[in-house]
């Protein structure tokens, strides 16, 4: 069974940058698009881009300029780097598998979602 | 790119029907048949109920349907159960192998 793990700081100040892994079990990491989800306390989910293993990302384009997400296959996990975050940043961050459908584009078919790591960006 | 648009909430009676709306655009679920749909509880991770507009995942009640014309796509509960009650989310392929999702949907089963 495909299992997701986040991980990372619960606390970030104003202005730094918000680093979160995932760390995928029982499968591979290759094949798949792995993403990031995240959800403000009391709002709607916001996507917020993809990896695939072979390096080639993409992302939601009103959070482009502040995100990187990179992939390390020889430990089966990804991560999240999100720079200049503001209280607005504050949420929770899933990580989640997409299906790809056999394809090679994103499907919105997410199967596999990690538990969700609340973020909060305070001083 | 816009949040796809649905009903902040709905609600109905065990065993009626509902139907939840999810509103895009031509360049979202009006250009593709990759609509999925999210059921969320409260503390919970989304779990998928729907996917490429009509597919239903194995474990997932037939009492759910999805559906979808010109750019609008549905999802329908029959046979409202209290279980039901949850958050609803739509989410559309968007080009350029983006995404984006709807605001989500309160389902009260009254």
């Amino acid at each position: 069974q495909v299992q997701l793990q986040e991980s990372g700081p619960g606390l970030v100040k104003p202005s730094e940058t918000l680093s979160l892994t995932c760390t995928v079990s029982g499968g591979s990491i290759s094949t798949y698009f792995w993403n990031w989800i995240r959800q403000p306390p009391g709002k709607g989910l916001e996507w917020i881009g993809y990896i695939y293993y072979t390096g080639s990302t993409n992302f939601n384009p009103s959070l482009k300029s502040r995100v990187t997400i990179s992939v390390d296959t020889s430990k089966n996990q990804f991560s999240l780097k999100l720079s200049s975050v503001s209280a607005a940043d504050t949420a929770v961050y899933y990580c989640v598998r997409d299906t790809r459908g056999g394809s090679d584009i994103l499907t919105g078919h997410f199967d596999y979602w990690g538990q969700g790591a609340l973020v909060t960006v305070s001083s | 790119q816009s949040a796809l648009t649905q009903p902040a909430s709905v609600s109905g009676s065990p065993g009626q029907s509902i139907t939840i709306s999810c509103t895009g655009t031509s360049s979202n679920v009006g250009s593709y048949n990759l609509v999925s749909w999210y059921q969320q509880h409260p503390g919970k991770a989304p779990k998928v109920m729907i996917y490429e507009v009509s597919k239903r995942p194995s474990g997932v009640s037939n009492r759910f349907t999805g559906s979808k014309s010109g750019s609008t796509a549905s999802l329908t509960i029959s046979g409202l159960q209290a279980e039901d009650e949850a958050d609803y989310y739509c989410c559309s392929y968007g080009g350029s192998n983006t995404l984006v999702f709807g605001g989500g949907t309160k389902l009260t089963v009254l």
